[in-house]
């Protein structure tokens, strides 16, 4: 069954440290989506890609975060330098063009210390 | 600005018992409602969606919601619950077309069943 890949699925870095997620979406899937769920909360949007471009950054932190999708297929998400809020679970998701399901990953945890 | 608003944070119940889990939306028009699962340390799983049409939807694993326009609300409801069925329970209210997957989250309920 195809799925989202997501990794690692654990991650501790120190504050002020770069980190970065990578995300393969489900083959053929042109939307991506990256999302932060703070522990506790439901999950935020923070960057949505069609193909390579990215299609909405309003909630991405772009003084630190990144997203880049380079040849439409999988994503990396970089923070730098991170911070202790950042602490949380990093979530991919990709959709098929003309359908209404978007499938999640599992997940990248992320903990600042 | 839409929103999504799960007033219970924590329920528990009984296996076997019946469950309804509440979700209230705000949305400027017609809602596209979700309603995912999240098992611990897990990522997001689709339970059933509304789009329009039956305000009655049916999903996976035995749930069903009713959506009700006039109470802004989208309930999920199991007439019998089962052990596995202990997890997070998101609400989610977006847009169609290219805004599919662009989704406002409530915060959640957790849900614990006693045996």
């Amino acid at each position: 069954e195809a799925e989202v890949a997501q990794s690692p699925r654990y991650k501790i870095t120190e504050k002020s440290q770069a980190v970065a997620f990578w995300c393969d979406p489900i083959s053929g899937h042109a939307t991506l989506y990256w999302y932060r769920q703070i522990l506790g909360q439901g999950p935020e949007l923070l960057v949505q890609f069609q193909d390579e471009s990215v299609v909405d950054d309003s909630q991405l932190p772009k003084d630190r975060f990144s997203a880049e999708r380079l040849k439409g297929v999988d994503s990396t998400l970089k923070i730098q330098p991170a911070e202790l809020g950042d602490s949380a679970m990093y979530l991919c998701a990709s959709r098929a063009t003309g359908t209404s399901e978007a499938f999640f990953g599992q997940g990248t945890r992320l903990t600042v210390v | 600005a839409q929103s999504v608003t799960q007033p219970d944070i924590h329920i528990t119940v009984s296996e076997g018992a019946s469950l309804e889990l509440r979700c209230n939306y705000s949305y400027g028009a017609t809602p596209y409602l979700f309603w995912y699962v999240q098992s611990p340390g897990q990522g997001l799983q689709l339970l059933l969606k509304y789009f329009s049409g039956d305000t009655l939807v049916q999903g996976i694993k035995g749930f069903e919601a009713e959506f009700k326009r006039s109470q802004s609300s989208f309930n999920l409801r199991k007439p019998s619950v089962h052990w596995s069925d202990a997890a997070e329970y998101f609400c989610a209210v977006g847009a169609g077309g290219t805004s599919y997957g662009k989704l406002t989250f409530g915060q959640g309920t957790i849900l614990t069943v006693h045996p």
